[in-house]
């Protein structure tokens, strides 16, 4: 298995430009999840799913959107990249269930918006 | 005020030293985890426990629900333990696996 895979690795945009932060899994999993990291803060959650078609926000999900069509994917949305927006941007899945369960991770997207 | 706090934030040990990095969290929690960050930016789950203590290798993970404070142990440091620690809380009633997480503590074991 390859577990979580995100793409790209890097990528700078100018401000006002659009991008798709892409991630898949394959795990079949139902969770999936999309964080930020910033200097000096805890993960942040931007969007999360529980299943296929069912998408809700987290902490942080002003200028994001996310979509979720199948099981393996889970791609995050930005319309106008603003210099906000830059961080490290994380993927995770994890298995359905009441319980916690571990939370698998993607190797990470590091965003610069100038 | 955090939900999650860590201690200490910075951490720097001889190799060979036992470390221990603390975790306390004010709300109701049915799990807590550590997760480890290497320089490279991956993360991976270190432990998820909801009381006890559990083990993996030098490793050690202990929880007081009571006292809402769990500590992770490193037995006879080495360098490739270097990484950030972070703590992360899922609250107690939530379904769907949210976590709260701590800013993290910065090991750095010396040779």
């Amino acid at each position: 298995n390859a577990g979580v895979t995100q793409t790209p690795k890097f990528r700078i945009l100018k401000i006002g430009q659009s991008m798709t932060l892409q991630c898949t899994q394959d795990m079949n999993h139902n969770y999936m999840y999309w964080y930020r990291q910033d200097p000096g803060m805890g993960l942040k959650l931007i969007y999360y799913s529980v299943g296929a078609g069912i998408t809700d926000k987290g902490e942080v999900p002003n200028g994001y959107n996310v979509s979720r069509s199948t099981t393996e994917d889970f791609p995050l949305r930005l319309e106008l990249a603003a210099p906000s927006q830059t961080s490290v941007y994380f993927c995770a899945s994890s298995y359905l269930g009441g319980s916690s369960y571990e939370q698998y991770f993607g190797p990470g997207t590091r965003l610069t918006v100038t | 005020k955090n939900e999650v706090e860590q201690s200490p934030q910075n951490l720097t040990a001889q190799e060979g030293e036992f470390i221990t990095i603390n975790c306390s969290y004010s709300v109701g929690i049915s799990a807590l985890h550590w997760l480890q960050q290497h320089p490279g930016g991956g993360i991976v789950s270190l432990f998820m426990l909801s009381s006890g203590k559990k083990k993996h290798g030098r490793l050690i993970a202990t929880i007081n629900i009571q006292e809402k404070h769990s500590s992770l142990h490193i037995t006879a440091s080495h360098p490739r333990d270097s990484a950030v620690y972070i703590c992360a809380v899922d609250r107690y009633g939530g379904a769907t696996n949210k976590l709260i997480f701590g800013t993290g503590t910065l090991l750095a074991v010396q040779p």
